[in-house]
């Protein structure tokens, strides 16, 4: 079984750019979760999907946004890049039945100049 | 609001000593409980979960409701254990984690 998918795994961007990061869940799996890791904050939840519908967020502001399409593979946007938006935008699929028990991808490295 | 502690950023053993990564948290209900670990090179995967009450790679966690805790044991560390260890929690529905900072383990011969 292939896992998680993340693309572009490096990118480079300006300040006031935007962004779209995307993600293969593993197959059959229909929640798709979302984490910025950086050195100063650790891991922080973005937003979860689950059969194309948010089921919870975190406490990012508007310019982070995502959706899931009906294959369930995700997409996440950040809009008007900041400097502190650079960090690795992790990916994770879950099973129906696999509450807490996440997949993770290797992880798309954002740099924001 | 729920929060995970994790104190020690490093902790560093010899090989064949016990080995234990302490893990707090703040819940005002009734959390599910996880420990995920990144190996060098690797993907962030899942270790263990406390409702499964398994042993995995020797090593077990136990939650302690009345002292908030959810510390992971081993009673004798191998070198294939180095790696970053991240205790999680879920409260409420779905699959939002909360995530402490993490401590990396690093064992020596």
């Amino acid at each position: 079984k292939a896992g998680v998918t993340q693309t572009p795994r490096y990118l480079i961007k300006t300040r006031g750019q935007q962004v779209t990061l995307s993600c293969s869940p593993i197959s059959g799996h229909r929640s798709v979760s979302w984490y910025q890791q950086t050195p100063g904050q650790g891991l922080q939840f973005l937003f979860e999907y689950f059969s194309e519908t948010q089921r919870n967020k975190g406490n990012f502001p508007g310019r982070f946004s995502g959706r899931q399409f009906s294959n369930s593979r995700s997409e996440m946007n950040v809009s008007t890049l900041e400097l502190g938006d650079s960090a690795l935008y992790l990916c994770a699929s879950s099973s129906k039945n696999g509450v807490g028990e996440l997949f993770f991808g290797e992880g798309s490295r954002l740099t924001v100049l | 609001a729920q929060r995970v502690t994790q104190p020690e950023k490093l902790l560093s053993v010899f090989k064949g000593a016990p080995v234990e990564l302490k893990c707090n948290y703040s819940y005002s209900g009734s959390p599910e409980l996880f420990w995920y670990v990144q190996y060098s090179r690797q993907r962030l995967q899942l270790l263990l979960r406390h409702i499964s009450r398994e042993s995995i790679k020797g090593f077990t966690a136990d939650l302690n409701k009345g002292e908030t805790s959810f510390h992971l044991k081993k009673p004798f560390a191998q070198e294939e254990d180095s790696a970053m260890y991240y205790c999680a929690l879920i409260g409420g529905g779905g699959n939002k984690l909360t995530f402490g900072t993490g401590t990396q383990l690093k064992v020596e011969l």
